[in-house]
């Protein structure tokens, strides 16, 4: 069963700075696309950012761009979220979501971490 | 950046009831529509992918369908572990929007 698990969530300033780690097992990592998700309290689903397999590209959402860096690290099959500038808006739970490719390549989140809360406060 | 609306916002159901929700984009995604189910304090569940290919493991009441703009999650015999929100979400271009959810209740 593939696993993802999120870490790194803590309660931080405005202002501060925080690193999201999602750790892989029980798949190849480096050959799956990857994207972070979050969903605010009492508010829906919204992604993130998205890496490719290779880790050479790379999209956010207008809301972090410029703020948020999304990276990974073959090697030791883990996927990262470097968010800097933070602010109270990005209080939420955050997930890892492994992408799929369907026949005609539409990217889809086929599994999924248990998330990660953040919460960005004075 | 191409918006995802949803409808309805809500909606009370039974079990054994059958279940439409509907999810427009604000131009042609070429069918990167996925719906996806989610339980508070649970990981999302990919339900269908491609606007109508049921993910492996899902239970066959759950059907999508649609294409260009507009698309629809049904659900036939609402099952009592089926009460969740649903999103659907394009992933035609970056960003890839969600719309703003559907929550199913008793």
């Amino acid at each position: 069963e593939v696993q993802l698990v999120e870490s790194g969530g803590d309660l931080v300033q405005p202002g501060g700075s925080l690193r999201l780690s999602c750790t892989a097992s029980r798949f190849t990592f480096s050959n799956f696309e990857m994207n972070w998700v979050r969903q605010a309290p009492g508010k829906g689903l919204e992604w993130v950012s998205y890496i490719s397999a290779s880790g050479g590209s790379k999209f956010y959402a207008d809301s972090v761009q410029g703020r948020f860096m999304i990276s990974r690290d073959n090697a030791r099959n883990s996927l990262y979220l470097q968010m800097n500038n933070l602010r109270v808006e990005d209080t939420g739970i955050y997930y890892c979501a492994r992408l799929t490719r369907g026949s005609d390549y539409c990217p889809a989140a086929d599994h999924w971490g248990q998330g990660t809360l953040v919460t960005v406060s004075p | 950046d191409i918006q995802m609306t949803q409808s309805p916002s809500s909606l009370s159901a039974s079990v054994g009831d059958r279940v439409t929700i509907t999810c427009r984009a604000s131009q042609t995604i070429n069918n990167y529509l996925n719906w996806y189910q989610h339980k508070i304090g649970k990981a999302p569940n990919l339900l269908i992918y491609s606007a109508s290919s049921l993910q492996s493991g899902v239970p066959s009441r759950f059907s999508g369908s649609g294409s260009g703009t507009d698309f629809t999650l049904t659900i036939t015999s609402l099952q009592p572990e089926d009460f969740a929100t649903y999103y659907c979400q394009q992933s035609y271009d970056a960003p890839w929007t969600f719309g703003q959810g559907t929550k199913v209740e008793i």
